[in-house]
């Protein structure tokens, strides 16, 4: 158990519909990230919370995806008109710092299919 | 982005043998570095890091080898098991952009290990 739950865990969903995903942590955490994984390649950041606020975006990251971190603890990850290029695993990470170890724990993700 | 190839390395090994996964990394300036293991339905999972300041870690059946000079990465697991089988990733720690320092990770392509019972 990572410490992060991730809803769904699968979506399919037509192309041109808007999807949300959510992302709890279990514990506070005040550093969270988002990633997209397309099949065979490795997790590509696309946006981090410092609490509710967000402090960076990748450029992955386009007018169509918003996300959010209201009270800086679960997190939304929105697709607005989707495309069938967005299809791929969608995942949470918290990130925790042990001493001098800063280590990502990760949820299952969620992964979409856009048809 | 950062993750490059649409072919992702496989590697078998049999059960009870030794496995050696490598990875190269570019930035010059990355001080810190992860393996991840990924199974399938799954997401990242740590496995064991070092910093720029060491050559190798040891954990528990792997051992991480740091190359500075040719920045290259390598995971060494030990008595291979099934339970091993998995795509695993070398990640590099970078600071984010941003007027608040923070950490953000990189990753590598993968490779998946197969293990021959």
């Amino acid at each position: 158990d990572t410490g992060v739950s991730q809803n769904p865990r699968h979506k399919i969903t037509k192309r041109g519909q808007n999807v949300t995903f959510r992302c709890d942590p279990i514990s506070e955490h005040n550093r969270l990230y988002w990633y997209r994984q397309t099949l065979g390649q490795g997790p590509e950041f696309l946006t981090y919370f410092q609490n509710e606020a967000q402090l960076e975006k990748s450029r992955l990251l386009s007018d169509r995806f918003s996300a959010e971190r209201p009270k800086g603890s679960f997190s939304t990850l929105e697709i607005q008109r989707t495309e069938q290029g967005d299809s791929a695993m969608y995942l949470c990470a918290i990130h925790r710092t042990w001493g001098v170890e800063n280590i990502q724990y990760f949820g299952a993700g969620t992964r979409l299919s856009v048809l | 982005g950062e993750s490059v190839g649409l072919h992702l390395p496989t590697l078998s090994v049999q059960e009870g043998d030794n496995s050696i996964i490598n990875c190269a990394y570019s930035n010059s300036a990355s001080d810190y570095f992860i393996w991840y293991k990924q199974e399938s339905g799954k997401g990242p999972q740590f496995i064991i890091d070092i910093r720029s300041n060491m050559d190798k870690r040891q954990g528990q059946r792997v051992t991480v080898l740091l190359n500075k000079t040719v920045k290259h990465l390598s995971l060494q697991i030990a008595a291979t098991q099934p339970g091993d089988s998995a795509v695993y990733f070398c990640a590099e720690n970078i600071k984010g952009e941003g007027y608040v320092s923070y950490d953000k990770v990189i990753f590598g392509p993968g490779t998946s290990l197969s293990v021959i019972p």
